[in-house]
């Protein structure tokens, strides 16, 4: 029943280490995206997908990949883990990208690298 | 530039109290939505209105309600009543360009009995 969800829960890592966070949405939701939490609570946002296709890619360094093998699936790939990229990491989904639909979120990632 | 201030970072009440959370937002865009969203101690981010920028009337829902006012570029959150289950972080956001969340720092409210 769960709308939008996300594995693991908790991950925690060595410095260096490449990992990945999953999220699945079972709401037919056609656009996606990645959010971060810093240790502020500060929300912001990394990636968005519409329909497989990436269309918002914020200032974020490149050892973030993300992957949509689907519309209703978007993956998060982070190579050599940093102390900087703890923190929690957010999916969320919406109907289409526009600014009136509302996004839901997954419960979130809390990720801590060590 | 689009941003969303809220400037109250913690705020304690006692029970039953009223209390009020302020946002101020910043955008040049006509068209835009508002948005708050509540993040209580479990971690999840759980959604409590849309509001778009054309619809300036109050909302009530229960013990919240909203009051959007243009002229001052603002989206209030107001509990009545506060209960200790009320006590959460909570987000006020702004969307103007097709997707992209703005969030503000967020509030932290902590209701005590």
């Amino acid at each position: 029943d769960t709308a939008v969800s996300q594995t693991p829960k908790y991950l925690v890592t060595q410095m260096g280490n490449d990992k990945s966070i999953k999220c699945e949405q079972n709401l037919g939701h056609d656009t996606m995206y990645w959010y971060k939490q810093d240790s502020k609570k500060f929300l912001k946002i990394m990636f968005s997908y519409n329909n497989k296709e990436l269309i918002i890619n914020e200032t974020v360094p490149n050892r973030f990949s993300p992957k949509s093998p689907d519309k209703a699936h978007l993956n998060l790939h982070i190579n050599s883990l940093e102390l900087g990229d703890s923190a929690v990491y957010f999916c969320a989904s919406s109907q289409v990208a526009s600014l009136v639909e509302t996004q839901y979120f997954g419960p979130g990632t809390r990720l801590l690298v060590l | 530039a689009q941003k969303v201030t809220q400037a109250q970072t913690e705020i304690s009440v006692v029970e039953k109290e009223d209390v009020t959370l302020d946002c101020v937002y910043e955008t040049r865009d006509t068209t835009y939505y508002l948005f708050w969203y509540k993040q209580p101690p479990s971690g999840e981010l759980v959604f409590l209105i849309r509001r778009n920028s054309f619809d300036e009337q109050n909302e009530i829902s229960g013990r919240y309600s909203w009051n959007f006012q243009k002229s001052t570029s603002s989206f209030n959150f107001t509990i009545t009543a506060s209960q200790v289950v009320d006590s959460a972080v909570y987000f006020c956001a702004l969307n103007a360009q097709g997707g992209k969340l703005i969030f503000g720092q967020g509030t932290e409210l902590s209701v005590k009995p």
